[in-house]
């Protein structure tokens, strides 16, 4: 019953290095989504994905990619980190898109320094 | 555009006494209307949401929501309180004339219950 997993939980960056956060899901949802969240601010929406094999930019995407080459799974990439970029980061899935009325279902998140 | 204010940073109350989370929105249309609760460490988890129908929406862990279109309002209740609702609670909202799939989170509100 693991639902949404992210890894990793903890990770430090110096600037410019790189790194991939991967989700999971195990629940069959078509939809995923990766969020920030900076204090004060809510969370903001990076890229969200309706499907294996697509991707879409959110309010937030510059300095992110993402893939989705598997329905389950969803990574989140940095290419060249930036103290900007220091934040926890939220994976969700749902069975449609959230907008639409639809439960989001929630990672434990992944909390990152760009030092 | 769509947006979320939740007017208080933090919110605490006694065990045991009437615990209020206010949530007020702005859209052009209708709105869907959310509310998560995140622990600690933790994920958001979905509580409650109001998409059409009663203004007074029933959810997880004995807390409530009434929706007031007069007020643009979306107050999240619990008639008593317990030391374990203390978190982060985040309104949410779509508009529904809004042609993307977006969600607008609030800032939150951190609640602490005490003993």
């Amino acid at each position: 019953n693991a639902g949404v997993t992210q890894t990793p939980k903890f990770r430090v960056l110096k600037t410019g290095q790189s790194m991939t956060l991967l989700c999971a899901q195990d629940m069959n949802h078509e939809y995923m989504y990766w969020y920030r969240q900076d204090p004060g601010m809510g969370l903001r929406l990076i890229h969200y994905s309706v499907g294996e094999g697509t991707t879409a930019k959110g309010e937030v995407p510059d300095g992110y990619n993402v893939s989705r080459l598997k329905k389950q799974n969803f990574l989140l990439g940095l290419e060249s980190a930036a103290p900007s970029q220091t934040s926890v980061y939220f994976c969700a899935s749902s069975w449609s898109l959230a907008g639409v009325g639809n439960i989001q279902y929630f990672g434990a998140g992944t909390r990152l320094s760009v030092l | 555009a769509q947006s979320v204010a939740q007017p208080e940073d933090q919110v605490n109350v006694a065990e045991g006494n009437p615990l209020t989370v206010k949530c007020t929105y702005s859209v052009s249309g209708n709105p869907y209307l959310f509310w998560y609760v995140q622990y600690p460490n933790r994920g958001l988890q979905f509580l409650l949401k109001y998409i059409t129908g009663d203004n007074l929406v029933k959810g997880s862990y004995g807390f409530e929501a009434e929706f007031n279109k007069s007020q643009t309002s979306f107050h999240l209740k619990k008639p008593s309180a317990l030391v374990s609702d203390s978190a982060l609670y985040f309104c949410a909202v779509r508009d529904l004339r809004s042609n993307d799939y977006k969600l607008s989170f609030g800032a939150g509100t951190t609640v602490t219950v005490r003993a």
